[in-house]
């Protein structure tokens, strides 16, 4: 079975600064997507980034990227200037890849980072 | 494009009664998920709906059901409420599993069952 964890229950950033959220996942699967979701006080979940496992080249969009390490099974989320609407619970999530499961459509959260970016 | 919408926003419940919230994804989308939100327990994959067929299922009591109707919407059933089944539900839908796998998530519905 995979897991995902979140080890950094609640975090702190000052505005404009550079905040990296962790997360590790167990899983026996060679091809599956990593998630990472936004959830704010609204409670909207919003995709923030996605990796697909055989890519190596880390993902990025705009002010978020990440470090994708596939042997050490971690996957982190890098915020470069932080702003006050970034403040919110963030969600890391796996999924097999659709191709080479039949269990598709499932993503396994961990258990979130709740952060607060100050002013 | 309208996103995913969940209705009710907000529901109260008694113990023992049964509910059914409601889930409409975005326009042709035709994969639709379901998760449980509890502060103990995090996200909980409840079961995902394609093409009006449940392709995948979480661990849950049979208490819990789905279906999905011809025009995507999907419906979820709660029956014999417990006091723990108190949770935020999200609805997420998607296109397909192949080419898309990005899941948009609607904006949930807060049950509380007292």
């Amino acid at each position: 079975a995979q897991t995902v964890t979140q080890s950094q229950p609640e975090m702190s950033v000052q505005e404009a600064e550079t905040v990296t959220l962790s997360c590790t996942y167990d899983t026996s699967e060679n091809n599956y997507y990593l998630f990472w979701y936004k959830q704010p006080p609204s409670r909207q979940m919003i995709l923030v980034i996605r990796q697909e496992a055989y890519k190596q080249q880390n993902a990025t969009e705009n002010r978020f990227s990440v470090n994708f390490q596939k042997a050490a099974k971690s996957f982190s989320l890098k915020i470069s200037d932080s702003q006050l609407g970034d403040t919110a619970m963030y969600f890391c999530a796996f999924m097999k890849h659709w191709a080479y499961s039949s269990n598709t459509g499932k993503l396994i959260f961990g258990q979130g980072t709740t952060l607060q970016v100050k002013p | 494009k309208a996103g995913v919408t969940q209705t009710p926003r907000y529901l109260i419940k008694t113990r023992g009664q049964q509910v059914t919230l409601s889930c409409s994804p975005i326009s042709g989308h035709r994969s639709v998920s379901w998760y449980q939100q509890t502060p103990g327990q995090g996200l909980q994959f409840l079961f995902e709906y394609f093409s009006e067929t449940q392709r995948n299922k979480g661990n849950f009591p049979g208490r819990f059901s789905g279906r999905q109707f011809s025009n995507s919407r999907s419906e979820m059933n709660v029956s014999t409420l417990e006091l723990g089944d108190s949770a935020l539900y999200l609805c997420a839908s998607s296109w397909d599993r192949g080419l898309n796998t990005e899941a948009f998530f609607g904006q949930g519905t807060r049950l509380t069952v007292v």
